[in-house]
């Protein structure tokens, strides 16, 4: 079955930078679109990123373009996501997701925190 | 952006009650939005796309109807483990977009 397993969540201040990592399993990676999606507390779902299988493409929401930058290898079957000049308001669980082939979220990780503090 | 505007954003019921959730759009989505559930503490799962397909493995109890602009999800006899929060989701452009959600409580 899909798994998808978030890494790389944490506390970091104000305008640092944090990188996420997705390592996925139970399908063929290089032939699925990933996305990260996230969940701020007490807010709903916020789609951020999305990459093509073949990292060709990328598309990004305006409150993450310029800061935000998406990657892939498909030889380790990892998903990215560097986060430059966070901000507060960035302070969310994030999850790495798989396209269902559409561009609507077939398969969810668990998340992982990430909060921005000083 | 699209903007999904989902109702009510809170719902109590009981065990064996039917319930719908409404969705709509600020335009036009054609048959491109899809219905998810989340449970506190865990992340959210896809429970239709194409407004009424059901992922394998949802229960049938789970349906899904509309297109344009207004959709609405239904659960036909509410059971203990479908109390969570439901989003509803357009794919139609990007950015993709979610609705605010709906939370089931026990009433």
């Amino acid at each position: 079955q899909v798994q998808l397993v978030e890494s790389g969540g944490g506390v970091v201040q104000p305008g640092r930078s944090l990188r996420l990592s997705c390592t996925a399993s139970g399908f063929i990676f290089s032939y699925n679109g990933m996305h990260w999606v996230r969940l701020a507390p007490g807010k709903g779902l916020e789609w951020v990123t999305l990459i093509s299988h073949d990292g060709s493409k990328e598309y990004y929401a305006d409150s993450v373009k310029g800061r935000f930058t998406v990657s892939r290898d498909n030889s380790k079957n990892t998903l990215y996501l560097q986060m430059n000049s966070l901000r507060p308001d960035d302070t969310a669980f994030y999850y790495c997701v798989k396209d269902g082939g559409s561009y609507f979220f077939d398969s969810w990780g668990q998340g992982t925190l990430v909060t921005v503090s000083s | 952006d699209i903007q999904l505007t989902q109702s009510p954003s809170t719902l109590s019921a009981s065990v064996g009650d039917r319930v719908t959730i409404t969705c709509r759009a600020s335009q036009g989505v054609d048959t491109w939005l899809a219905w998810y559930q989340r449970k506190p503490g865990r992340a959210p799962n896809l429970l239709l796309y194409g407004v009424s397909s059901l992922k394998i493995g949802v229960p049938s109890r789970f349906s899904g109807s509309g297109s344009g602009t207004e959709f609405t999800l239904t659960i036909s006899s509410l059971q203990s483990d479908d109390f969570a929060t439901y989003y509803c989701q357009q794919y139609y452009r990007p950015p993709w977009t979610f609705g605010q959600g709906t939370t089931v409580e026990i009433k």
